[in-house]
């Protein structure tokens, strides 16, 4: 596609319910990122893909947070029994080659509400 | 452990006027990404350097980057309204292959 796309844009739950993201990156891109940006810890990194190989899972803040990329392609952060400090804006990017030598592209995010 | 820091982190302008935002960076790296993001809205790709002495210019905006100071500067200039927005500084954990961002500098450029 055009650009990185996310879904859902916004999603409201209640603490307790698992949710699942999705993100979409440009096609061909072999590398792929989660990050989340709220208001007290500004964006962080959570999880990177690199082609094949397994992810870097050292930004994931707990053992509730998982992901998965399908195909090189799509890619799910999956967080179970939300928690309210899980509220944050989830952001997705995607990079044509590793270590992001040609940068990175930002999908719009899905922004989480946790009720 | 790779920290970004940027300063300031709030910046009120005059329109005309020309200001300087830094970003620096604890450990060696030679790759600093910086993004605009307006309100509600997603990261906008404004500049990649990708080497000590890089400079990249777009429009009123310019990027360069020293490497051996850990040092990044953003130059505005001659500031209009439709700068104002949050820019955010991010350098490479090269070894590790993400981002990680300075806290962002909020930009308001007032007529």
């Amino acid at each position: 596609g055009a650009g990185v796309s996310q879904s859902p844009s916004n999603k409201v739950t209640e603490k307790g319910k698992d949710v699942e993201l999705r993100c979409d990156p440009i096609s061909g891109h072999t590398a792929l990122y989660w990050y989340r940006q709220s208001l007290g810890q500004g964006l962080e990194f959570l999880i990177y893909f690199q082609g094949n190989s397994a992810p870097d899972k050292s930004g994931l803040p707990s053992d509730r947070f998982s992901a998965e990329r399908t195909g090189g392609s799509v890619s799910t952060l999956t967080i179970q029994r939300t928690q309210q400090e899980d509220s944050a804006v989830y952001l997705c990017a995607s990079s044509p080659t590793p270590w992001g030598r040609n940068g990175y592209t930002f999908g719009s995010g899905t922004r989480l509400t946790v009720v | 452990e790779l920290k970004v820091e940027q300063n300031p982190l709030f910046l009120s302008m005059q329109e005309g006027k020309n200001y300087t935002i830094y970003c620096n960076y604890s450990t060696t790296s030679d790759r600093l990404y910086w993004y605009r993001q307006d309100p509600g809205k997603s990261l906008e790709s404004l500049f990649v350097l990708l080497s000590n002495g890089a400079v990249k210019q777009e429009g009123r905006l310019m990027a360069s980057l020293d490497t051996k100071a850990r040092l990044s500067t953003l130059h505005i200039t001659a500031a209009v309204h439709d700068l104002s927005a949050t820019y955010f500084c991010a350098v490479d954990q090269r070894s590790q292959g993400n981002l990680i961002f300075g806290k962002g500098t909020k930009l308001s450029v007032k007529p």
